[in-house]
């Protein structure tokens, strides 16, 4: 299984771009990265996933270089509300794909 | 759809007491999952199941009972309630596909004391 590493937290003002760096250096061949977003009392949603290179969506990008060894989340133009623990989850066709485990997040705080 | 459905919302518990969580999706999901997430930590698996009648243990399935009858539902039991048990509970389901993602719930907070 491949175990991820994340920053505790992180500080950022409105209108600043934040880039949150995941290390999973045993992602094995099949993998994906995936990351999710979690609010206070809320169970955590789906932001945005990758397998290699570049992903972008309407809210973030994630960035994969060729070792696949880690994995960037960057969120444009932070707003107070992307105030929120973020989790970066590696899994796929590799062996113990089915038992998808969290690491410990990184806890975003978006200040004025 | 309605997606990951849980009940109770809350709930409180006497020591030794038993309950069940109930976890219901209505996305034709193979794949379930059971989170405990305590204060201010990450998320701990308990169990999970790829299909009707096929359970496995996560990171923490002690203290902790899964059955999976039907594609729908997925409860998650708790016999003899501790106070190590308080929590708040996330059920979370997905399609077989890898690059599927998981669809939480909003979560059962529960208090042992």
């Amino acid at each position: 299984l491949a175990k991820t590493t994340q920053p505790i937290s992180m500080d950022s003002y409105e209108g600043q771009e934040v880039n949150i760096t995941c290390s999973h250096n045993n992602i094995a061949t099949n993998d994906y990265i995936t990351w999710y977003q979690q609010f206070p009392s809320q169970g955590p949603r789906f932001i945005i996933q990758g397998y290699k290179t570049k992903v972008t969506n309407e809210v973030a990008s994630l960035f994969i270089p060729a070792d696949r060894k880690s994995s960037t989340l960057s969120l444009p133009r932070v707003s107070l509300s992307d105030t929120a623990v973020y989790y970066c989850l590696v899994g796929g066709f590799s062996g113990g794909y089915n038992k998808l485990i969290f690491g410990a997040g990184t806890r975003l705080a978006v200040h004025p | 759809n309605a997606g990951v459905t849980q009940t109770p919302k809350f709930r409180i518990l006497k020591i030794g007491q038993s309950m069940t969580l109930q976890c219901t999706q209505d996305m034709n999901h193979n794949y379930m999952y059971w989170y405990r997430q305590d204060p201010g930590m990450g998320l701990k698996l308990i169990y999970y199941s790829v299909g009707a009648g096929i359970t496995d243990k996560g990171e923490v399935p002690n203290g902790y009972n899964v059955s999976r009858s039907t594609t729908e539902d997925f409860p998650l039991r708790l016999e003899l309630a501790a106070p190590s048990q308080t929590s708040v509970y996330f059920c979370a389901s997905k399609l077989r596909d890898p690059n599927s993602p998981l669809h939480f719930g909003n979560g059962t907070r529960l208090t042992v004391t």
